[in-house]
């Protein structure tokens, strides 16, 4: 089954750039999707197809795919940015999606 | 405005069974492609299963040949059916719908809490 994997925590400071990662076998090749999930609370959907960002979501939120990692960019963090980040592609191999292991994002 | 609302979870005993149920409104189930997604307490997001608009239907190995995703067209719900529970699907359910089909979950429900325990 297809694996992705991100690191468990990130740290920034608020008003810079907090940037999450997503690894997988040839990952450029898969539409990316991300989540933002705060506790108690339904996830969020910020980022899909690598980089389009839903209506309503602030152009803070970027995303990037090539080779084996995608990337989720977060440009002048701020404090409700603190959160858990979720990437998440469709493996056409099974016709499962899979989401990656998660990363708690800290604001300094 | 799209929503969907989840109930039928509670606590069930090992081996057990319950129906989880997904109320949609502001949008046709049947059209959509939709899903359950679950999280365990503490852990993260697990995709469970899914119902294209065709009416295909997949699930995550974790819960193959116990769980059976289905939809109600006159009543526009969402449902999957649990039986054989263990422990280890605890968690909380969420049905989700994809923003626009395979472009990701776009709309969630609250999730409803699926407890199995002696």
């Amino acid at each position: 089954s297809y694996v992705l994997t991100q690191p468990p925590s990130v740290s920034v400071a608020p008003g810079k750039t907090a940037r999450i990662t997503c690894g997988g076998n040839n990952i450029g090749y898969k539409s990316v999707h991300w989540y933002q999930q705060k506790p108690g609370q339904a996830p969020v959907l910020v980022v899909y197809d690598d980089s389009d960002r839903p209506s309503g979501i602030p152009e803070r939120f970027s995303g990037s795919n090539s080779g084996n990692t995608a990337t989720l960019t977060i440009s002048r963090v701020e404090a409700g940015d603190e959160a858990d980040y979720y990437c998440q592609v469709w493996d056409s191999s099974s016709d499962h999606r899979v989401f990656g292991t998660g990363t708690k994002v800290t604001v300094l | 405005e799209v929503q969907l609302v989840e109930s039928g979870g509670g606590l069930v005993q090992p081996g057990g069974s319950l129906r989880l149920s997904c109320a949609a409104s502001g949008f046709t189930v049947s059209s959509n492609y939709m899903s359950w997604v679950r999280q365990a307490p503490g852990k993260g997001l697990e995709w469970v299963s899914i119902i294209y608009s065709g009416g295909s239907t997949y699930y995550a190995d974790s819960v193959k040949g116990r769980f059976t995703i289905s939809r109600d067209n006159s009543k526009n719900t969402l449902y999957l059916q649990m039986n054989s529970l263990r422990a280890e699907d605890t968690a909380v359910y969420y049905c989700a719908r994809d923003w626009t089909p395979g472009s990701g979950y776009g709309y969630w429900g609250q999730g409803t809490l699926v407890t199995v325990s002696s």
